[in-house]
């Protein structure tokens, strides 16, 4: 199975600043690579998918850069309801997720 | 507007069986898009297994292979997961969510169930 790895973990951040997270797989992913926001309790929400394609009704704040094996997430300027947990998934080969960046309030 | 509606929350004890359902509704696809997402408590999301129409099979990941069913019933719009020899370590919301046949991505996502295992 390809595996992902997402860093950081965690990360403090206040609102407006600018907040990157980054997904690793080990092997080529072409751009096979997408993004989800999840909130407690609730189920995951796509927020980015084929790498760097915004989904219908996300903010323009959020993008998402890279391709093969190495790719970014990034907010631009972090609002009060972004602070959730952050996972990346590919789909090259059937689907794996990251293991979650949570984004907490500094 | 696409809706996935999941079964009720289950408890099991160890060693027996839990199925899972998911009915699909809104939009023209059945169940045979179905992918199956789980969470344990305060961990993150774990891939299980996924119907892939284009196969026309199912697909599961390594950890779970021989112990998880995954299969659709068009008839109903409705896909299922069993999950056999259920564990302590088993306790998780299980999520049905459906893949987008180009991408491969998670565009729509079931409520949740929680399976609780124990004694």
């Amino acid at each position: 199975d390809i595996q992902m790895t997402q860093s950081p973990s965690s990360l403090s951040a206040s609102v407006g600043d600018r907040v990157t997270i980054t997904c690793r797989a080990s092997q080529n992913i072409i751009t096979s690579l997408h993004w989800y926001q999840q909130k407690p309790g609730k189920a995951p929400n796509l927020l980015i998918y084929a790498a760097s394609t915004l989904q219908t009704g996300v903010p323009s704040r959020f993008s998402g850069s890279g391709s093969g094996t190495d790719f970014t997430l990034t907010i631009s300027s972090l609002q009060p309801e972004d602070f959730a947990t952050y996972y990346c998934q590919q789909s090259y080969t059937a689907g794996t997720f990251g293991g979650g960046t949570k984004v907490e309030i500094k | 507007q696409v809706h996935l509606v999941q079964s009720g929350a289950e408890v099991r004890k160890p060693g027996s069986s839990v199925k899972v359902s998911c009915k699909v509704s809104g939009g023209t696809f059945s169940g045979r898009a179905i992918s199956w997402v789980r969470q344990a408590p305060g961990q993150g999301l774990e891939w299980m297994g996924g119907s892939f129409p284009v196969v026309d099979t199912a697909i599961y990941a390594q950890k779970f292979q021989g112990r998880v069913t995954i299969i659709a019933d068009d008839s109903t719009s409705t896909g299922y997961m069993e999950l056999r020899s259920l564990r302590s370590d088993d306790t998780a919301v299980y999520y049905c969510a459906r893949r987008h046949g180009g991408d491969g991505y998670f565009d729509y996502w079931g409520q949740g169930t929680l399976v609780t295992v124990s004694s």
